[in-house]
């Protein structure tokens, strides 16, 4: 059973556009929301989260929307650079709600890749 | 610091041998992971460790599978006998602790291939 989901395997964009990955979740009971991206060969690196409490978290070219009422939330990009090119994965966990607050659960990953 | 530090960074063995993966997390994180990364599954938590004591293991696909945290700053991940569809990229992960919405910062892994 897939909580998190991504269901775009892959995404191609062209350089100085907008990118947007998207990510769907089950689980209601999550309450923090973090995007990771991977480079080949490389483990993940965070990128930017999002709690639960807001709507909106924007770093940079980065940005982050949480639709709590639809379980969505996307990752904004703009604009794309070719050095974005990257698999991305949107990852949750029940942050404020005990339990396991330190486990996170991923995507399956989007691969984004930005054409110069 | 260096991050989070895993060895070896490519395993290859024979099936039915025994594999062990060994991680070093970052000074000073109280929190330890162990992910799996397939095509078919993506990334999926085997098991996670809280000042050395494994606190979910729910994750671990077999009894063939076994992770120990013998002190704070070193976790093995073992499989005894290894398969073919235990093939993957196993990222160790490890949180500071005390903040609870944080991120957990990854290792580079280690591609295990079993032939």
């Amino acid at each position: 059973d897939q909580q998190v989901k991504q269901n775009s395997p892959s995404l191609s964009v062209q350089e100085g556009r907008i990118s947007i990955l998207n990510c769907d979740y089950t689980n209601s009971m999550f309450d923090y929301f973090l995007w990771y991206k991977k480079y080949p060969a490389e483990g993940p690196t965070f990128l930017i989260s999002i709690s639960s409490i807001k709507d909106k978290n924007e770093d940079g070219r980065f940005t982050v929307f949480l639709n709590k009422s639809a379980k969505h939330l996307s990752l904004h990009i703009v604009p794309s650079q070719p050095g974005d090119s990257a698999v991305y994965f949107c990852a949750a966990k029940r942050g404020y709600s005990g339990g396991s607050n330190y486990k996170l659960t991923f995507g399956k990953g989007t691969l984004l890749t930005v054409n110069p | 610091d260096a991050g989070v530090i895993q060895s070896p960074r490519h395993e290859v063995t024979e099936m039915g041998q025994e594999v062990t993966l060994r991680c070093k997390p970052i000074s000073g994180h109280d929190y330890l992971f162990w992910y799996r990364q397939t095509m078919m599954r993506g990334l999926e938590l085997l098991i996670y460790f809280n000042n050395n004591v494994p606190i979910d293991d729910s994750g671990m696909p077999e009894d063939r599978f076994s992770a120990k945290m013998p002190n704070a700053s070193f976790s093995t991940l073992k499989i005894q006998p290894s398969e073919p569809r235990d093939s993957a990229v196993y990222f160790c992960a490890s949180s500071p602790r005390g903040q609870m919405n944080t991120e957990a910062f990854f290792g580079q892994g280690t591609r295990l291939t079993v032939v």
